[in-house]
């Protein structure tokens, strides 16, 4: 039962322009939603995070919007760089026994940066 | 100075065998996790530890057995191996395991160690 989707398994995108990487969700008791960027042989890394009660997050170059009623939220990075180059996972936090929770990931999206 | 470590990186053996991967946290976080990413590239919860105490526990064969020593270590042992375990794991830890004050509690993930079962 997958619960987050990431449908795009690449996107490539040239140095300088808008990278938008989307995710879908299925489930309406998800409390937060993130984006964790992977490096090959590395662990994930948080990159921006956004309540379900809020629509957009912004971090410098990264911005997170969030469409409740779609069940819909994306990514945006600009100016995209070479470095951006990475797998991006979509997660999303729900309660799992009392005030503890988990994350369930999407499958990621490999973003490619050219320069 | 690596905050999430895991050990080793690299684990191959045959079915039926008994293996361990070791993790350790230098964070001081409460919060200790193992996820699974099978070839799928879906990244999955396991267990979550809180204080040593098991929190989470998903659907995960009897054969996978977490100890939490202290807060800082969370290890997996995997007794019997499976060809279907072939897998890379990632320890990950945080502060606490709930949302506080609304705000997420970011989960810092290990390098992985790609098990393969031959």
């Amino acid at each position: 039962d997958q619960q987050v989707k990431q449908n795009s398994p690449s996107l490539s995108v040239q140095e300088g322009r808008i990278s938008i990487l989307n995710c879908d969700y299925t489930n309406s008791m998800f409390d937060y939603f993130l984006w964790y960027k992977k490096y090959p042989a590395e662990g994930p890394t948080f990159l921006i995070s956004i309540s379900s009660i809020k629509d957009k997050n912004e971090d410098g170059r990264f911005t997170v919007f969030l469409n409740k009623s779609a069940k819909h939220l994306s990514l945006h990075i600009v100016p995209s760089q070479p470095g951006d180059s990475a797998v991006y996972f979509c997660a999303a936090t729900v309660r799992s026994g009392g005030s503890n929770y988990k994350l369930t990931f999407g499958k990621g999206t490999l973003l490619t940066v050219n320069p | 100075d690596t905050a999430v470590s895991q050990t080793p990186k690299y684990l191959v053996t045959q079915m039926g065998n008994d293996k361990s991967i070791k993790c350790e946290q230098n964070l001081g976080h409460d919060t200790m996790y193992w996820y699974k990413q099978d070839s799928k590239k879906f990244l999955k919860i396991m267990f979550s530890y809180n204080n040593k105490e098991l929190i989470i526990n998903e659907t995960v064969p009897n054969r996978f057995s977490p100890k939490s020593p202290d807060k800082a270590h969370l290890n997996l042992h995997i007794n019997s191996l499976e060809l279907g375990d072939s897998a890379v794991y990632f320890c990950a830890s945080s502060q606490e395991p709930r949302i506080l004050f609304g705000s997420y509690n970011e989960q810092f993930f290990g390098p992985g160690t790609r098990l393969t079962v031959l």
